[in-house]
């Protein structure tokens, strides 16, 4: 069975601070992939990245960067210099043989 | 106009109503989703239409009804709810029928409370 556990429920920092969101997630497939989506206070979930099971290289979007450790089933993401914008929640998402889980989320709050 | 549009935005209705929610996506995808997302759980997948044809039901109550007329507009009909019911019930659509890559489009969601 697969699984998404994001351990965080809600996460508070002050503006420019950096903030880690946690994804550990649980499949048996060897090949899957890994999705992050934000949903603002307007509700659509928006998506943030894709990274496949064979692709280990972090990746770096701006502010944005996000590490991928098969040896730990982790896929966190990283907000750099945070800003009031960023407050949302985030999902990360695991699919597997056309099976798409998602974890609860974690609400950020970035104050000014 | 954006890629997927959710009507109405919120909903209240008493245990005995009938409502509808309404979805519809401007970006030509074949596959359109209904999610169910309460709060601190995991988003739940409720029902998946492929060039129409309802593909998935995951166990969902009759009280909630799916009808996808055509691969641009899915429904999903409500009566006799429960106050558990109340949740933010999400439509998304995709190119393809869930292809282990695809990425999914959401709409902003109706809120929906059961009184």
């Amino acid at each position: 069975a697969q699984k998404v556990t994001q351990a965080q429920t809600e996460i508070s920092v002050v503006e420019k601070e950096d903030v880690t969101l946690d994804c550990v997630y649980e499949t048996r497939d060897t090949t899957y992939y890994l999705f992050w989506y934000k949903q603002p206070p307007s509700g659509e979930l928006v998506f943030l990245i894709r990274r496949n099971s064979f692709d280990e290289q972090n990746e770096i979007s701006g502010r944005y960067s996000w590490n991928f450790q098969k040896s730990t089933s982790s896929f966190n993401f990283t907000i750099t210099a945070s800003q009031v914008v960023d407050s949302a929640v985030y999902f990360c998402a695991l699919s597997a043989s056309n099976d798409m889980r998602f974890g609860a989320g974690t609400r950020l709050t970035v104050k000014p | 106009e954006t890629g997927v549009t959710q009507t109405p935005r919120h909903l209240v209705m008493g245990m005995t109503n009938k409502k509808s929610l309404k979805c519809e996506q401007h970006l030509g995808h074949n596959a359109m989703y209904w999610y169910k997302q309460s709060a601190k759980k995991p988003l739940e997948l409720m029902f998946v239409y492929n060039f129409k044809e309802q593909t998935e039901n995951n166990s969902v109550p009759s009280r909630f009804s799916p009808e996808c007329p055509n691969s641009s507009h899915l429904f999903l009909h409500l009566h006799t709810l429960q106050p558990e019911d109340s949740a933010l019930y999400l439509c998304a659509s995709s190119q393809d029928l869930r292809e282990t890559n695809e990425k999914l489009f959401f709409g902003s969601g109706t809120q929906l409370s059961v009184l």
